[in-house]
């Protein structure tokens, strides 16, 4: 079984600052991992995966993650935060094969940009 | 441009009367999966195929049923039995071939009134 938590349902961030995001995964074997982001009545979008070529994950829109295999982590972090960035982000685990090649997915974060 | 459709992107019916969520997607994908979503929480699973004229029910399928006779669609019928169906519901397909990455569709937004 896989499970994702994504800690904290809220983060405020001002712009310029450090954007941080977290995600903790359960998965009894090596998993894919996926950060998506969804605004405001659309559907999700990519932002990063990890697929076990590098644990430093870079992404669209400046966005980045690093898979933590003994902290079993893989934070969204991004330098500077820009107003655009505001939105809702979704942590995911697949497995390698068979019925856990399903995404499972993390309640995801809502990420305020603060003026 | 390779992509996932769903029609329309918002639709209102009187309580009581089914509906079909149109979910089309051109980009060859094997696996689709219909997600609904409210306000404050994640996806929740309705109902996945992994190929045509197959399909499985997910977390929450009470309420909803499928169909998959061609690979490029996916239509989500709600019925009446569906107790509270007002929501956003999300169409996704998974490619086999990168990691198992799901792309999605613009979703629905679904009121009953």
């Amino acid at each position: 079984a896989q499970s994702v938590t994504q800690l904290g349902s809220h983060v405020s961030v001002s712009e310029g600052a450090l954007v941080l995001l977290r995600c903790n995964y359960s998965s009894s074997v090596p998993p894919y991992l996926f950060w998506y982001v969804q605004y405001p009545n659309q559907g999700l979008q990519l932002l990063l995966k990890y697929t076990s070529a590098a644990t430093l994950v870079k992404g669209i829109n400046g966005f980045e993650a690093e898979f933590k295999k003994s902290e079993t982590s893989f934070h969204l972090t991004k330098p500077s935060a820009h107003m655009s960035d505001a939105a809702e982000y979704f942590c995911a685990v697949s497995g390698l094969s068979g019925s856990a090649r399903q995404l499972t997915f993390g309640s995801g974060t809502q990420l305020t940009v603060l003026p | 441009d390779g992509g996932i459709t769903q029609s329309p992107k918002y639709l209102f019916r009187k309580e009581g009367q089914n509906v079909t969520l149109s979910c089309e997607q051109n980009l060859n994908h094997d696996a689709m999966y219909w997600y609904r979503q409210d306000p404050g929480q994640g996806l929740r699973l309705i109902y996945y195929s992994q190929i045509v004229n197959d399909f499985q029910k997910g977390d929450i399928a009470e309420g909803y049923s499928v169909s998959r006779e061609k690979k490029e669609s996916f239509p989500l019928t709600v019925t009446s039995a569906q107790k509270n169906p007002t929501a956003f519901y999300l169409c996704a397909s998974r490619n086999d071939r990168d990691h198992n990455e799901q792309f999605f569709g613009p979703g629905t937004r679904l009121t009953v009134l």
